[in-house]
């Protein structure tokens, strides 16, 4: 089975930098995911890794350590369209073939 | 554009009827999943499928049903209805590009209640 774990809710500020953690424990893996989603909507991707290091991507980074079962995403230059919930996802297939087991989602409050 | 579509989008029905919720996508892609979001739960995979004739139970399959009788469509059936499955159900597909992540694309959702 797999276990993740990530915070219930952050508050932040705009223009700041968030950074939203995430701890999980896997039989296998093959590969962390971030997604956004906005209240009633679909998730969308954020980003991927599966090495452990930095991806950066725009405002948005993560970062992966295998041996810790650890990631985070940082959040830079907050907006206030950054308002939403942030799903840490592992896969133990690439994410792919086989479905992706979900964190319960960290909602990110941005203020002004 | 390429799209995944859900329908309905909302649906409302009585214990022990039989609900078919479809799935729809023209990426051409693969993999197909249902998922179920739920307060407290976060997103639960219910079923998945690699291809066409091929079908996978997921974590919380009991009760549900799926068929892929094409690349295109994957309906979620709901054999009958109980209230614990008040839920928003979201499907979603993808592929495994060479060398990349296979992200996952997520239709709008159902949001179903059973009464």
């Amino acid at each position: 089975g797999q276990n993740i774990d990530q915070p219930t809710e952050m508050t932040a500020t705009e223009g700041a930098i968030v950074q939203i953690n995430c701890t999980y424990q896997t039989s296998g893996f093959n590969g962390l995911f971030w997604y956004q989603q906005h209240a009633g909507e679909a998730p969308t991707f954020l980003s991927y890794n599966v090495l452990d290091g930095l991806e950066e991507k725009g405002r948005f980074s993560s970062f992966l350590s295998r041996s810790k079962g650890y990631s985070y995403l940082l959040l830079k230059e907050l907006q206030m369209k950054d308002s939403a919930s942030y799903l840490c996802a592992v896969s133990d297939s690439g994410g792919g073939a086989d479905g992706l087991t979900f964190g319960k989602g960290t909602h990110l409050i941005i203020q002004p | 554009d390429a799209e995944i579509t859900q329908s309905p989008r909302h649906k409302i029905t009585e214990t022990g009827r039989q609900v078919t919720l479809a799935c729809h996508q023209t990426w051409n892609h693969n993999n197909m999943f249902w998922y179920r979001q739920d307060l407290g739960h976060g997103l639960r995979l219910i079923h998945y499928s690699y291809g066409v004739q091929d079908t996978n139970k997921g974590e919380v399959s009991d009760g549900y049903s799926v068929s892929r009788s094409n690349t295109e469509d994957l309906p979620l059936t709901l054999e009958s209805a109980a209230s614990s499955q008040t839920s928003v159900y979201f499907c979603a597909s993808s592929d495994r590009p060479a060398g990349g992540p296979a992200e996952q694309f997520f239709g709008p959702g159902t949001r179903l209640t059973v009464l």
